[in-house]
């Protein structure tokens, strides 16, 4: 079994803090992405990574940074949380040319509040 | 620009009836397609995928079309059960501008299904 694991299911940030949110997986997936689900907006990506040391920008990067140094590892940082930030942060990763392609597991979540 | 729709926030089905959740997509280029499932506070779920060299894809109640000429596919449920109820994202694989591949997420439909 696939599992994806998240540092903190709730995290309560004070606007200005700088925010880390800490992904591991246990498959060695290749692929490793970081969304934000947001009611009525779905999920949008944030950034992924197809490697270590390698990151691509998704949809909504502004804000936030990425950082990949062990395969298993994808971190997302938030340089200075601000209130348009509080959401559902979802971690998810996928294997490169395998089974049904580009299936991609997610992590449980973590909810952020920025006050 | 939204490249995949679902255009039902919400949908509601009698228990023993089926569900069916209904998804556009704008980018002739997609070429396969995935369902997934999100309860409350957890992480999506994988259900179910169609290549788009596919028109219609069977995983026991749950039965994905995929009509390539609209754009547009469906996810049934026969027959729904109240188990069922969750927010189910339509997903289409694609490329992005560096040429690496990532899934483009619908805004989802929350199906809620009444005993």
């Amino acid at each position: 079994d696939v599992k994806v694991t998240q540092s903190s299911r709730y995290l309560v940030k004070r606007t200005g803090e700088k925010v880390f949110l800490e992904c591991v997986q246990d498959m060695d997936h290749e692929n490793m992405f970081w969304y934000r689900q947001d009611p009525g907006l779905g999920l949008r990506l944030i950034y992924f990574s197809y490697d270590v040391k390698m990151k691509e920008k998704g949809d909504i990067p502004e804000g936030y940074s990425v950082s990949r140094e062990k395969k298993e590892r994808f971190s997302l940082i938030l340089e200075s949380a601000s209130t348009n930030q509080t959401s559902m942060y979802l971690c998810a990763s996928s294997p490169i040319g395998q089974g049904p392609a580009y299936e991609q597991y997610f992590g449980p979540g973590t909810r952020l509040t920025v006050t | 620009d939204q490249q995949v729709k679902q255009n039902s926030p919400s949908l509601s089905v009698q228990e023993g009836r089926i569900s069916i959740l209904n998804c556009d997509y704008t980018n002739s280029m997609f070429d396969y397609f995935l369902w997934y499932k999100k309860y409350p506070a957890e992480g999506p779920t994988f259900l179910i995928s169609i290549s788009s060299i596919k028109d219609k894809n069977e995983d026991g109640r749950f039965t994905v079309f995929l009509n390539k000429s609209a754009k547009h596919l469906s996810l049934h449920i026969v027959p729904s059960q109240p188990g069922d109820s969750a927010v189910y994202f339509c997903a289409a694989s694609g490329l992005t501008q560096g040429g690496s591949e990532k899934l483009v997420f619908g805004k989802g439909t929350k199906l809620t299904v009444n005993p």
